[in-house]
């Protein structure tokens, strides 16, 4: 029930083209749902992130939908450029912790 | 803002010795920090929460004695591999919750290679 499920493994897209990752999660205690970006070698850097009170939110080129019913939230990378190849990880969070849960981590290659 | 910087990089050291890293928030002070470990390709699993001023909180299945997490300062955290071996070799990556922003916001550190040879 701790689990945050996270698809695709890995992810190929043509620049100009829309990425789509995807998280889903079973605990409804969780109520804050951040998006990061890591690059090899690097930590990971905080993208855009969102509460369960909001279906959607969006930050430039990135957006997250929200599901609350299903349970499920999605990354939205508009435009993708090559520079976005980087490997994304959804996590969710529950009040009173501050800890993450972390899904698996997709892994972005934009073709250029 | 809200950056948080880590010491060393890399680091290399033999079997049966120590390694300490340094986790600091360089423009705020960060009453709780955690420490990550993500093995290649992998995703970061928690080792444990830091508060400044109060033992650390492990994971289940982290052993206490083995990472041992000071947070002495409001920016200052340190773990301590002891008696590291091969299977500790790992990236490291610490974060750290920024007071006054949003309730959850962690802003990570760039991380650190261990090697143990």
């Amino acid at each position: 029930q701790q689990q945050v499920k996270q698809s695709p493994q890995s992810l190929i897209v043509q620049k100009g083209g829309i990425s789509i990752i995807n998280c889903a999660y079973e605990n409804t205690a969780f109520d804050y749902f951040p998006w990061y970006q890591q690059f090899p070698g690097k930590g990971p850097a905080l993208l855009i992130a969102i509460r369960p009170d909001v279906s959607e939110k969006k930050e430039g080129r990135f957006t997250i939908s929200f599901n609350k019913s299903a349970k499920q939230f999605s990354l939205h990378i508009m435009d993708s450029q090559p520079g976005d190849s980087a490997t994304y990880f959804c996590a969710a969070s529950m009040g009173g912790t501050y800890k993450y849960i972390f899904g698996t981590g997709t892994r972005l290659k934009v073709l250029a | 803002g809200a950056v948080v910087s880590q010491h060393p990089s890399w680091v290399i050291c033999k079997s049966g010795t120590s390694v300490k890293i340094e986790c600091r928030s360089l423009d705020f002070q960060a009453t709780t920090m955690f420490w990550y470990r993500q093995f290649p390709k992998q995703s970061l699993m928690l080792m444990a929460t830091s508060n400044e001023g109060s033992k650390a909180t492990y994971e289940q299945g982290v052993e206490k004695d083995k990472f041992l997490i000071n947070h002495a300062s409001l920016t200052l955290s340190t773990l301590t591999v002891t008696s590291a071996h091969p299977e500790d070799s790992s990236f490291y990556i610490c974060s750290a919750r920024v007071p006054g922003t949003s309730f959850y916001e962690q802003y990570f550190g760039p991380g650190t290679r261990l090697t143990v040879t």
